[in-house]
């Protein structure tokens, strides 16, 4: 039961702010966004969250539409590091079994 | 930040042993955490919820008697495939909860690669 929709991959020049989207046109009310990246061969890293917000930290921005049912994510200057699987998922804030769909590929080129 | 760790990062064992993956909660108490397994090329599958103290509640499809789960302390959970078989070679990853932020943001260990040969 996919709750988001992200695009499959995405290209994004170093140096450059890469801009990830999500669709959660679901999402209820007590629901938070979470996103989390995968390096290859690790494990899920946490970059940010929010709830209607839009919230700042020092990896990323998360930007929430008004009527809660998109995000965006914003890497404000991508560097090779920053190549990875990332995952966008709503949850409520006691619900701790996170469902992670295909996520997006994204491809940091120099 | 929180810091959640596994042990061992990478395993190699015959078909047919045991094996023992750790998840450790560094500097953190966690009541609950989470397994995880991911084959090449996919998404991660929640395989079971450890609960210090109490049996673990296993999703639909996992064996309970193949991964056994203790989560015998508040800063350690194990898991451990039996019996294993090559079709078991995955890679299996925990998480756990933190309560001191809103959203109880969820942090995950760096994975554990079991190889069956």
């Amino acid at each position: 039961d996919a709750k988001t929709t992200q695009p499959p991959s995405m290209d994004c020049a170093e140096g450059r702010a890469a801009n990830l989207p999500c669709n959660h046109s679901t999402i209820s009310g007590n629901e938070y966004v979470y996103w989390y990246r995968q390096i290859h061969s690790q494990g899920p890293q946490y970059i940010i969250h929010g709830l209607k917000n839009n919230e700042t930290n020092e990896m990323a921005s998360l930007i929430i539409t008004e009527d809660r049912k998109s995000s965006t994510l914003i890497l404000p200057h991508a560097t090779l590091r920053d190549t990875a699987v990332y995952y966008c998922i709503v949850r409520v804030a006691n619900d701790y079994k996170l469902s992670f769909g295909a996520g997006t590929t994204v491809t940091v080129r120099a | 930040g929180a810091v959640v760790s596994q042990h061992p990062s990478r395993v190699i064992c015959k078909s047919g042993t045991s094996v023992k993956i750790e998840c450790r909660s560094l500097d953190f108490q966690a009541t609950t955490m989470f397994w995880y397994r991911q084959f090449p090329k996919q998404s991660l599958m929640l395989m079971a919820t450890s609960n210090e103290g109490s049996k673990a509640t296993y999703e639909q499809g996992v064996e309970k008697d193949k991964f056994l789960i203790n989560h015998a302390s508040l800063t350690l959970s194990t898991l451990t495939v039996t019996s294993a078989h090559p079709e078991d070679s995955s890679f299996y990853i925990c998480s756990a909860r933190v309560h001191r932020d809103f959203g109880n943001t969820i942090y995950f260990g760096e994975g554990s690669w079991l190889t069956v040969v």
